[in-house]
């Protein structure tokens, strides 16, 4: 059955490496969302792309983080150099252009832990 | 700007019933609710688009106010299976891109 697969499901890792984290969206889903989850923060909103192109990414510190989607199917986030802080669950979503707000579903993936160390 | 959730958590004993507000400093064009079981992603319980609107999952409904920039999340009879961690994900304007912004979420614990 169709989901969104995200790699790894758990990462860790020492402080100043690179991470990347990946995403395949549902086959034929043109909008991606890149969500961190922390206990302090909740979902907090990072990047989200709308057929390939990037709409918002200001939640992610620029400095050290970037989004891409490659193809339609890939969607990647990175960090470089990677710290302490950003330990937390990274989920990528994918949904059907503005299907998205009028039904209102996104599919989530099961999330990529990291940590950091 | 990320809408605020009341309250942080709540347990219940099965068959209580039990509300999460929503709220957002800005105005809502739609409000989104999720349920997260955990360990687990996220899943969609359903989208308020209008002012006024209730819609319902199960014994689970919600109503959206846009006046007050707010929406409720009512989990009525609570099962067993209603507990994780609930959140809003709000659309401030359709200007927006189709931005979705969540809270920091609920918990709930229903017992037995």
């Amino acid at each position: 059955d169709a989901r969104v697969t995200q790699t790894p499901r758990h990462k860790v890792t020492e402080m100043g490496q690179e991470v990347t984290m990946r995403c395949q969206p549902i086959l034929g889903h043109n909008t991606v969302f890149w969500y961190r989850q922390t206990m302090m923060q909740g979902l907090e909103l990072l990047a989200y792309f709308r057929n390939r192109a990037p709409l918002d990414d200001s939640g992610m510190p620029k400095d050290r983080f970037s989004a891409e989607m490659p193809d339609a199917t890939l969607a990647t986030l990175k960090i470089q150099p990677s710290e302490p802080r950003d330990s937390a669950v990274y989920f990528c979503a994918s949904g059907l252009g503005d299907r998205v707000l009028r039904t209102g579903e996104l599919f989530f993936g099961e999330g990529s832990r990291l940590t950091v160390l | 700007q990320q809408p605020v959730q009341s309250p942080q958590a709540v347990i219940l004993r099965e068959g209580e019933d039990a509300v999460i507000n929503c709220s957002s400093s800005k105005a809502l064009y739609s409000v989104h609710w999720y349920r997260q079981k955990h360990g687990e992603a996220p899943v969609f319980l359903m989208i308020l688009l209008k002012g006024g609107e209730q819609k319902g999952h199960e014994k689970i409904s919600a109503s959206f106010n846009e006046k007050k920039q707010q929406s409720s999340l009512y989990l009525t009879a609570s099962q067993l299976s209603y507990s994780g961690t609930y959140f809003c994900g709000t659309e401030n304007s359709r200007a927006a891109g189709n931005k979705l912004t969540f809270g920091g979420g609920t918990r709930v614990l229903v017992k037995p």
